[in-house]
């Protein structure tokens, strides 16, 4: 358990809104990756993070944005929510170096109504 | 991009049996790993395993990189053993975990 902690844990929000989701590491994780996870299906790359920079992107719309902070947390927004982006959001930390171990916190399950 | 396949899909043994959860992949990869999706959703890490064997507990695992497959054993199940589990991989030149479709084990007591 590499101690992510994800905040809200649940979200209900309304078609045509906006979201943000946040992740927030344990020291030592300097790379965060977002997953998008619908149900009955495995996890889906997002984008990933890099010392603030966005290093590789999934294939999402623009609508998802995200933004690593200088101690490495993370928020990930939605913009004019779909009914389809309800999903459960999954954070992902690594360490620096590609093709390392990633750690994965609790997740925030989205529904948009 | 790379093709991830788990199988079996569904698994359903009683309490006490043993397990093998087996991942194909369709290229060269630098990280390869084993979760566990318990009721609620988190993943939990059960081995990071791009080559060899590792075991912990009743758990092991073996990747063979050259033939592009990796197992996992699960011995002398437990009701709290059931779930999704899950393999993921990246291959060279990429940084996303990309996931297989999963095994849903159930254990029955």
């Amino acid at each position: 358990d590499a101690g992510v902690t994800q905040s809200p844990t649940h979200l209900i929000k309304t078609r045509g809104q906006q979201v943000t989701l946040r992740c927030s590491p344990k020291s030592g994780h300097d790379t965060v990756s977002w997953y998008q996870q619908a149900l009955g299906q495995g996890p889906q790359f997002i984008f990933q993070y890099y010392e603030e920079e966005e290093r590789q992107r999934g294939n999402f719309p623009d609508r998802f944005s995200g933004h690593q902070f200088p101690n490495y947390s993370s928020e990930l927004n939605v913009n004019a929510l779909l009914l389809g982006d309800s999903a459960l959001y999954l954070c992902a930390l690594g360490r620096g170096g590609r093709g390392t171990e990633a750690f994965f916190g609790q997740g925030t399950r989205l529904t948009v109504v | 991009g790379i093709q991830v396949e788990q199988s079996p899909p569904d698994l359903i043994l009683q309490e006490g049996a043993n397990s093998t959860l087996r991942c194909n992949f369709s290229d060269s990869v630098n990280n390869l790993q084993w979760f566990h999706q318990n009721p609620w959703g988190q993943l939990i890490n059960l081995f990071y395993i791009p080559s060899g064997t590792k075991q912990n507990g009743r758990l092991s695992a073996t990747t063979v990189a050259t033939e592009r497959y990796s197992l996992l054993y699960i011995s002398s199940s437990q009701t709290t053993d059931s779930g999704v589990y899950f393999c993921a991989v990246i291959n060279f030149g990429n940084e996303k975990l990309t996931f297989g479709t999963g095994t849903r084990l159930t254990i029955i007591p």
